[in-house]
């Protein structure tokens, strides 16, 4: 059964500085990968997914993530961070799409001034 | 366009007690699931349904129960609410189990 393993629980970031956040999953048999967003007393909403094609996705709010199959990795990545990308985020992962969605533990984003 | 929703918002009970929350989405998903999620847990799946009539057990289904008697409505029942159900539970719904979920504000609940 496919696994996700977020390697940080909390990344503390100075606003305008690049940001990576990690996450390794256990397989890579057609899987489907996913990063979500949950700001704080809120419900989760999909940042950006792969599915197939370029290992290089973009999503919203300046947000990239690359598939990387060798490395069993799909890292979040963002240049410039700002306050209101303070949240918590959570990888998840599906094997052949057909399979429940499994989730990584979250790793909470703390944007400083 | 609601999208999936929730009720309630929040919500207190005792110890024993038994409750539905509610989970409605009108995007003609088939499938839909329940969450709970608690602090560095991350979401832990308790139900889902493929579609109408069908529902399947998550990774931590004891002490709740769910029907799917429509496409659009997904309830999970606590059957004897316990403090250790205490949680944010949240609703999802998909085009097929393994897609992007989309997913409803969540119910806080308190088990005292």
């Amino acid at each position: 059964a496919q696994s996700v393993t977020q390697l940080d629980s909390q990344v503390p970031v100075f606003e305008e500085a690049p940001v990576e956040l990690r996450c390794n999953y256990s397989s890579s048999v057609s899987v489907y990968l996913f990063w979500y967003v949950q700001y704080p007393n809120q419900g989760l909403q999909l940042l950006l997914k792969y599915l197939s094609g370029s290992t290089l996705v973009k999503g919203i709010n300046g947000f990239e993530a690359e598939f990387n199959k060798s490395q069993t990795s799909f890292h979040l990545r963002k240049p410039s961070v700002h306050i209101s990308d303070t949240a918590e985020y959570f990888c998840a992962a599906s094997q052949g799409g057909s399979e429940k969605l499994v989730f990584g533990k979250g790793t909470k984003l703390t944007v400083n001034p | 366009n609601a999208g999936v929703t929730q009720t309630p918002k929040f919500q207190v009970l005792k110890t024993g007690q038994s409750m539905t929350l509610q989970c409605a989405q009108d995007m003609n998903h088939e499938y839909m699931s329940w969450y709970r999620q608690d602090p560095g847990m991350g979401l832990r799946l308790i139900h889902y349904s493929v579609g109408a009539g069908i529902t399947d057990q998550g990774e931590v289904p004891n002490g709740y129960n769910v029907s799917r008697s429509t496409t659009e409505d997904f309830p999970l029942r606590l059957l004897s609410a316990a403090p250790s159900q205490t949680s944010v539970y949240f609703c999802a719904s998909s085009y097929f189990s393994g897609g992007t979920q989309y997913f409803g504000p969540g119910t806080r609940l308190l088990v005292l």
